[in-house]
């Protein structure tokens, strides 16, 4: 498999920062995405990373860094509506037109 | 601009039964995606279609389960014949352009209960 890894869960607490890690096969690497879940909605788009370094967008910044296969998701000021699962996806240069996600960091703000 | 949609939201069904989950692109997106969620496990893919055709089926299960994106009118996912080890989330995606480097929205979801 493409073997994403991602941690299960993490708790973190409101007006903190968090990071969440993600560690993929690099063979045939072509891209990363990041998506947010809330429970019981769709995912929903926060970050695309295909070159080394960091981009950030508001509160959420994302990292990769192509020769060791990781990336990771910033997220600052943390509100109590971040309280979700941070999705890690990765697309591969096989021919394939799908994204491989890994299962998922359900992330709980605390007050 | 309405975003992806799919129908129903929630569908329960006796095993043995068939199963037809439906997706709407958002406006002017050619192709669509479908992966398979099962309770504490991450987005698999399924099935990738651009209109009246099937690009990469390569996660689709061999047996009971097609996919059509015709000319005109949703995408269709169908379950022949469901089993409980169908229960899971369906979403579908849809992207303007084809290929994994293009920003995919989904939809919000089938949930498929098969008791």
């Amino acid at each position: 498999g493409q073997n994403i890894d991602q941690p299960t869960e993490m708790t973190a607490t409101e007006g903190a920062i968090v990071q969440i890690n993600c560690t993929y096969q690099t063979s045939g690497f072509n891209g990363l995405f990041w998506y947010q879940q809330h429970a019981g909605e769709a995912p929903t788009f926060l970050s695309y990373n295909v070159l080394d370094g960091l981009e950030e967008k508001g509160r959420f910044s994302s990292f990769l860094s192509r020769s060791k296969g990781y990336s990771y998701l910033l997220l600052k000021e943390l509100q109590m509506k971040d309280s979700a699962s941070y999705l890690c996806a990765v697309s591969y240069q096989t021919g394939a037109n799908n994204l491989f996600f890994g299962t998922g960091t359900r992330l709980t703000v605390i007050p | 601009n309405a975003g992806v949609m799919q129908n129903p939201r929630h569908l329960v069904r006796r095993r043995g039964q068939e199963a037809r989950l439906r997706c709407s692109p958002m406006k002017g997106h050619s192709h669509v995606y479908w992966y398979r969620q099962l309770p504490e496990e991450g987005l698999k893919f399924m099935v990738y279609l651009q209109k009246e055709n099937i690009i990469d089926e390569s996660g689709m299960p061999k047996e009971r389960f097609s996919a059509e994106f015709p000319k005109e009118g949703p995408s269709i996912l169908r379950i022949q014949q469901v089993v409980r080890g169908d229960s899971a989330a369906y979403f579908c995606a849809s992207s303007p352009v084809g290929g994994s480097t293009y920003e995919q929205y989904f939809g919000p979801g089938t949930r498929l209960t098969v008791t």
